[in-house]
């Protein structure tokens, strides 16, 4: 069925250390990919996204990385810090169904 | 620019009975997205609706059901509440359809 899955449910990383969270999805009709940051308490916040007809993004401290091929979403976050504490979420459109369908989340931890 | 809006942000509520949650897009962006997120789990899809019509529904029975109204804020309405309806119920909105989606802050709904 569809889904989208994250390898690593949680992470923990140093600060000033980059980070990099993973997501696999399985809807090869999907053509546009989100991140989202959820901190306790609130509604998630758009982080990145890009569409399937590129491989790479870059934003402030984060880049996101689309491999159609294998079907794998990366997250990469340049040295981390401690606001950036929080779940991370990967996104797909499903083929353009109007709503997004969510992975689980991965937890990122940043020890000071 | 004011983001999207909740409310209640919290609610309680027993067995059997029914609620009204509310949402206001960010001005302009016409589709308005429902989202369920049991404690600790990822986010569901539950409604979308778009120019005052439903576009599309995610898999939940009949009594989560909702309506979009002319200034394109939204309701969601559960009625028969069970004790698993207990979430955060999130509404994003997006300028146009498949496009990025914005988050509120969430309703936390809690069913005794």
């Amino acid at each position: 069925g569809e889904s989208v899955g994250l390898h690593l449910p949680t992470l923990s990383v140093q600060e000033g250390d980059n980070s990099i969270i993973n997501c696999a999805y399985s809807n090869s009709a999907s053509d546009y990919f989100i991140w989202y940051k959820q901190e306790s308490g609130k509604g998630p916040q758009f982080i990145i996204d890009i569409r399937s007809n590129m491989d790479k993004r870059q934003g402030q401290r984060v880049t996101v990385l689309l491999n159609k091929t294998v079907k794998h979403l990366s997250l990469q976050i340049a040295a981390t810090q401690p606001g950036d504490s929080a779940v991370y979420f990967c996104a797909e459109n499903g083929g353009s169904q109007g709503n997004l369908i969510f992975g689980k989340g991965t937890k990122l931890s940043v020890k000071p | 620019e004011a983001g999207v809006t909740q409310s209640p942000t919290h609610l309680i509520k027993t067995r059997g009975q029914q609620v009204t949650l509310r949402c206001s897009p960010i001005s302009g962006h016409t589709s308005v997205y429902w989202y369920q997120q049991a404690l600790g789990l990822g986010l569901q899809f539950l409604l979308w609706y778009d120019e005052g019509e439903e576009r599309n529904r995610g898999n939940f029975p009949p009594r989560f059901s909702g309506r979009q109204f002319p200034n394109y804020s939204s309701e969601l309405n559960v009625n028969a509440l069970e004790l698993e309806d207990s979430a955060l119920y999130l509404c994003a909105s997006s300028l146009v359809w498949d496009n990025e989606q914005f988050f509120g802050p969430g309703t936390r709904l809690t069913v005794l």
